[in-house]
């Protein structure tokens, strides 16, 4: 049990639609990333917010987007979805980014487009 | 290009059987490295970790690792295993300011036969 909670945990939905996935973290973790993970493949990083901005991104489109809210929870909002964004959405949250903190990793969300 | 390569993807031992999983990593830059294990039905948690200091590093449940810096290694060890151990491991690198931007290696997935 780290803390981090994940909704939903299974998410149908079709090409075209747009989905938010939502996690909330450990009270006083201002830190949270976003990983998509395939079938397979180990989690590839989406973007990491910090304080409530974006603090970094990996190689995905804009379609895929962030909020973070002072409540320590978070979303992830992905729009125009393909059928290659099948995969489980993995959140991960810590508590600052002097360098050395343990990232505590949430259940996941499993989305499947159809 | 940063990268993660895992060399075995799919490992079977029989219970009381030495481990090693190789790791190596393509970055430029200082890194911060870590193993992290994922059991059946749970969430990802992570193994151990090195930041710097004495490359062989000890983590949870009688695991330990290795860095050599001149191969760009990260091998994961254990002298027996149990199994309890049955999991999927991954092998990540992070920059050294920030242990949220994670990159994964593709994962080993560990059956040990009682």
């Amino acid at each position: 049990e780290t803390g981090v909670t994940q909704s939903p945990t299974h998410l149908i939905k079709t090409r075209g639609q747009q989905v938010t996935l939502r996690c909330s973290s450990q009270s006083g973790h201002n830190t949270v990333s976003w990983y998509q993970q395939a079938l397979g493949q180990g989690p590839q990083f989406i973007f990491q917010y910090y304080r409530e901005e974006e603090n970094g991104r990996g190689n995905f489109p804009p379609r895929f987007s962030g909020l973070q809210f002072p409540n320590y929870s978070s979303e992830l909002n992905v729009n125009a979805l393909e059928l290659d964004d099948s995969a489980l959405y993995l959140c991960a949250s810590s508590s600052g980014l002097a360098g050395k903190e343990t990232q505590y990793f949430g259940p996941g969300t499993r989305l499947l487009v159809l | 290009a940063q990268s993660v390569s895992q060399h075995n993807h799919h490992v079977i031992l029989s219970e009381a059987a030495s481990l090693e999983l190789g790791c190596n990593y393509s970055y430029g830059g200082t890194v911060n490295l870590f193993w992290y294990v994922q059991y059946p039905g749970q969430h990802l948690q992570l193994l151990l970790k090195y930041f710097s200091g004495d490359p062989l590093v000890k983590g949870i449940k009688g695991f330990e690792a290795e860095f050599i810096k001149s191969k760009f290694s990260f091998n994961l060890r254990k002298p027996s295993v149990q199994w309890s151990d049955t999991a999927e491991y991954f092998c990540a690198v992070s920059p050294s300011g920030n242990t949220g931007k994670l990159i994964f290696g593709q994962g080993t997935t560990l059956q040990v036969k009682p």
